[in-house]
Parts: structure tokens; C-alpha cells; sequence
């Protein structure tokens, strides 16, 4: 079975422009979560997506959404970028085998530059 | 408010010595916890997982210890390789449906 897929892998952007990021889980995962990874402040959760709704949201500003299509692929959008958005950008997937949200599994990220 | 933290950001053990992970959380309500590795360039792997009906479980070389009294997690590995290095994180969650909370990670070097 592949695994989660991420694309790009590096991303360079200037500040005021937008982004999207794109995520296709594990074959028959239907939630889709994404996470922040900076030094400074680690793994900080974006927000969850299953079955195209948004099952849940963190703590991030308005600029930042998703969503999720009827094949489970994920894509997120960075509006108006900041210095401060730059960061790993990770999405993970899980199964309905397991409780919601447990078990995560990651793919390898998009690192996004902003400059 | 919540959080996941470790005791040490950095423990360096040499090769075929055992590791031990530690890892505080604040939410007494939390009741599933998962340790993740990341190598450099890498997403997090999972390594192993625990649900606060147990105090231990354990995987290939990988213990993960459960202490409810003091809100604390461990992670052993036994006999460390230099493939062990990495960042190790401890997760938790306090409710089915909600988001994996992530501390800050520790980071395992082994030499040989």
C-alpha cells in the first residue's frame, strides 16, 4: 500500500501571495488531518477533514483552510502569507479501523519558504 | 491550558545501551497516547501506542510505559542502534474525534 503522498515538496513564496498544498492519504483513509512543524512552536494541528467535512479545526487564522474531496484527497490553502508561515506542513491520514484520529500516519511534508 | 511535554530536548546514548524517553502530560482526562519518530526530511513514523486502560505495552525493541498517577509516559528502546537516531515525540488525546496533541519532541542521538 503507498503511503500518504505530499506534493510539492518545496515550496519558495513572498509574502502577500497564496498557496496550495496538496495530500493524498493511504488507500481507503478517509480522514485527513494537517499539521504545522516549525522549531519553535513543533507539531500544531491545522485542522481535519473526513468524508469532505471538516470534522476539526485548531487554532490558526482564517488564512489558512481546506478541504477534502469525494476520492479523500486533501489540498489546504495559505492566503496572504506571512514570514511566520513558513514551516513544514505535514498531512496525515488514518483508518476507519481505528478511533477517530488515533494512529496517524504522516507523509513527509511540504516545506514552505516565505520570503 | 493543555500540553505534552518531554523532560529533555536532547539524550545522547552510545550503541547497544538502552534509551528511555520521558514525557509529562497535563490533562488528567487524556486517555490515548502514541510516540512518533521523525528522521530528518522525514514525516513522523509511528512507533507504538498506549490507551490509559494499560500501564505497558510493548513492540520490536520499544516499550512505552503508562504512569496515570503522575501523568507520565516513557519510551524504552532497547539496544540502541545508530538507526534509533532521530526526533522522538509523545502524543495525546483526552476524547475520540479530537486532534492529536504533540510535545515538543526529544532528540535521540546514538554513536557507535
Amino acid at each position: 500500500k503507498a503511503g500518504v503522498t505530499q506534493t510539492p515538496r518545496y515550496l519558495i513564496k513572498t509574502r502577500g501571495q497564496q498557496v496550495t498544498l496538496s495530500c493524498s492519504p493511504i488507500s481507503g483513509h478517509r480522514s485527513v488531518s494537517w499539521y504545522q512543524q516549525t522549531p519553535g512552536q513543533g507539531l500544531q494541528f491545522l485542522f481535519e477533514y473526513f468524508s469532505e467535512t471538516q470534522r476539526n479545526k485548531g487554532n490558526f487564522p482564517g488564512r489558512f483552510s481546506g478541504r477534502q474531496f469525494s476520492n479523500s484527497r486533501s489540498e489546504m490553502n495559505v492566503s496572504t502569507l506571512e514570514l511566520g508561515d513558513s514551516a513544514l506542513y505535514l498531512c496525515a491520514s488514518s483508518g476507519d479501523s481505528s478511533p477517530l484520529n488515533e494512529k496517524l500516519f504522516f507523509g513527509s511534508g511540504t516545506q514552505l519558504s516565505v520570503l | 491550558g493543555e500540553s505534552v511535554g518531554l523532560h529533555l530536548p536532547t539524550l545522547s546514548v552510545q550503541e547497544g545501551d538502552n534509551s528511555i524517553i520521558n514525557c509529562a502530560y497535563s490533562n488528567s482526562a487524556s486517555d490515548y497516547f502514541i510516540w512518533y519518530k521523525q528522521e530528518s526530511g522525514k514525516g513522523p513514523q509511528f512507533i507504538i501506542d498506549i490507551r490509559s486502560n494499560m500501564d505497558k505495552r510493548q513492540g520490536q525493541r520499544v516499550t512505552v510505559l503508562l504512569n496515570k498517577t503522575v501523568k507520565h509516559l516513557s519510551l524504552q528502546i532497547a539496544a540502541t542502534q545508530p538507526g534509533d537516531s532521530a526526533v522522538y515525540f509523545c502524543a495525546e488525546s483526552h476524547e475520540a474525534g479530537t486532534a492529536l496533541i504533540f510535545g515538543k519532541g526529544t532528540t535521540l542521538s546514538v554513536s557507535s
